[in-house]
C-alpha cells in the first residue's frame, strides 16, 4: 500500500466551485506539505504544517486554504476555483528525524482542471 | 524570482552513455540539495542528495557534484538506462528553513536505445 495517498486523482470542475483535495499518510510523519506543479515552473509550495496545530503559508497560498484534521490527514481547499488553478497538485510528508535531512515523500498527485 | 534553475527543459542521451543534468541556485543560504525523479502519473521520488559540506556524493550509477563557488550542481548518471527516462527535479533547502524545499523547473531526460 502507498504511504502517501491523494484523492481524487483527477478532477474537473467549473469556475467558482468549491473543491477539496485530500491527502492521507501512513508514514507517521508530523510534517505535511501541499505543492502545485505547472509546466515550466517546477513544484511550488502552497501550505505546510508541522502538526495539527501548526499551519503555515507557502510561496503561493492566495486562493487556497488547508485543514490538518489529524496527524495523518491534510486537506487543501479551493474556495472558489479559477482556471489558473488548473495544475497538478502534490502532497508530501517529512520527518526531521529521518536519515535523509529534508527529504520529502510525495503522493501520486491530483490533476485538477478548472473550466 | 527563480532561486533554483534548471535551464535545460529536455535532454536526450544514448543508452549506455553518461547523462549530465545541471542545476543552478542563487540563494547562498541553501546548504542541502536533493534530486528527485518523476515518472508520468506518479509523484516525485527521492534520488540522491548532497550537503554543502561535501562536493560529491555517489550512489550506484548516480553521482551528484556540488560547486559552491559557482552555485552549481550536477547529476551524473552512468551508464544511462531506458528506465532512467523521466523528469528530474533539483531542489534546495536551508538549515532552519522548516525542511521547505525550493524546486527547479525540471529536466525531461530521454534515454534512447
Amino acid at each position: 500500500d502507498a504511504d502517501v495517498t491523494q484523492t481524487p486523482r483527477n478532477r474537473i470542475t467549473k469556475t467558482g466551485k468549491r473543491i477539496m483535495l485530500e491527502c492521507s499518510q501512513t508514514k507517521g510523519h508530523d510534517r505535511m506539505y501541499w505543492y502545485r506543479q505547472d509546466p515550466g515552473l517546477g513544484l511550488r509550495l502552497i501550505y505546510y504544517s508541522f502538526d495539527v496545530k501548526d499551519i503555515n503559508k507557502g510561496e503561493i497560498s492566495d486562493g487556497y486554504s488547508v485543514s490538518r484534521q489529524a496527524q495523518a490527514k491534510f486537506s487543501l481547499s479551493l474556495e472558489s476555483a479559477i482556471p489558473n488553478q488548473t495544475a497538478l497538485y502534490f502532497c508530501a510528508t517529512s520527518d526531521p528525524r529521518d536519515r535523509g535531512r529534508d527529504e520529502q515523500f510525495f503522493g501520486p498527485g491530483t490533476r485538477l482542471t478548472v473550466l | 524570482d527563480q532561486q533554483v534553475k534548471q535551464n535545460s527543459p529536455s535532454l536526450s542521451v544514448q543508452e549506455g552513455r553518461i547523462s549530465i543534468l545541471n542545476c543552478d541556485y542563487t540563494n547562498s543560504m541553501f546548504d542541502y540539495f536533493l534530486w528527485y525523479k518523476k515518472y508520468p502519473a506518479e509523484g516525485p521520488t527521492f534520488l540522491i542528495s548532497i550537503s554543502s559540506i561535501k562536493d560529491k556524493n555517489e550512489d550506484g550509477r548516480f553521482t551528484v557534484f556540488l560547486n559552491k563557488s559557482a552555485k552549481h550542481l550536477s547529476l551524473h548518471i552512468v551508464p544511462s538506462q531506458p528506465g532512467d527516462s523521466a523528469v528530474y527535479f533539483c531542489a534546495a533547502s536551508a538549515r532552519g528553513g522548516a525542511q521547505k524545499l525550493v524546486f527547479g523547473q525540471g529536466t525531461r531526460l530521454t534515454i534512447n536505445p
